[in-house]
């Protein structure tokens, strides 16, 4: 799987937006990015996902740069409850090999919200 | 509520005393799998499941078995555990079609090996 590459940590203002940037230089054409977070004490839960325009949930927007080299998760409005790790995934989704459903996980993104 | 069940939530153990974390999904999902997570190292997997009998390694495997006798279900098995398998243990499922490969996880169970 190509890699991606995240700030450890991130502050960000209550009720401000705040932007999350994720690095895939090597990403390839077939692969699909995804957006996870995890908050404390639970288990990772799924935020957004996207190929190539960009996409927009209840939860979060995920922008695509044109050269799909990078990606930001945007949330419009940081509440406490945002606080998490963030990870950025790749995931092939048209490999139909017996790896084809992993998702690595990196390290994440530490999101801390100030109040 | 669609959900991914695992029990015991928390355990403490001593070396070389089997052991088993259960894992149980309730929305019909081919695709279950094992992560630990542990402090600095993010989440890694450890075997994964694509359809009922079909199992397969993942990136840490060693010191663990699976078995996916039933479609619902995804034990985790620790054979003679250790005090490096210590750690935060994640069962995951997902739907086996292709397209999101949105994994919904469970709750975590936080494994003590004395």
């Amino acid at each position: 799987d190509a890699k991606t590459t995240q700030p450890n940590s991130m502050e960000s203002n209550e009720e401000e937006p705040v932007h999350l940037p994720c690095n895939h230089s090597t990403i390839s054409g077939t692969d699909y990015i995804h957006w996870y977070r995890q908050l404390p004490s639970q288990g990772p839960e799924y935020v957004i996902h996207g190929l190539t325009s960009n996409v927009n949930n209840r939860m979060a927007s995920l922008a695509i740069a044109e050269d799909r080299k990078s990606s930001t998760l945007i949330l419009h409005r940081a509440t406490l409850r945002d606080a998490a790790v963030y990870y950025c995934i790749l995931r092939d989704v048209f490999n139909s090999g017996a790896g084809s459903y992993q998702l690595t996980f990196g390290k994440g993104t530490k999101l801390s919200v100030i109040p | 509520e669609a959900q991914v069940t695992q029990n015991p939530r928390y355990l403490i153990t001593v070396t070389g005393k089997k052991l088993t974390v259960t894992c149980s999904q309730n929305m019909n999902h081919e695709y279950m799998s094992w992560y630990r997570q542990d402090p600095g190292l993010g989440l890694r997997q450890i075997y994964y499941s694509m359809n009922v009998e079909v199992t397969d390694k993942g990136d840490v495997p060693e010191g663990y078995k699976v078995s996916r006798k039933e479609k619902r279900n995804f034990p985790l098995i620790l054979e003679s555990p250790s005090p490096n398998q210590t750690s935060l243990y994640f069962c995951a499922s997902r739907s086996g079609g292709s397209g999101a490969n949105v994994l919904t996880f469970g709750a975590g169970s936080r494994l003590t090996v004395l």
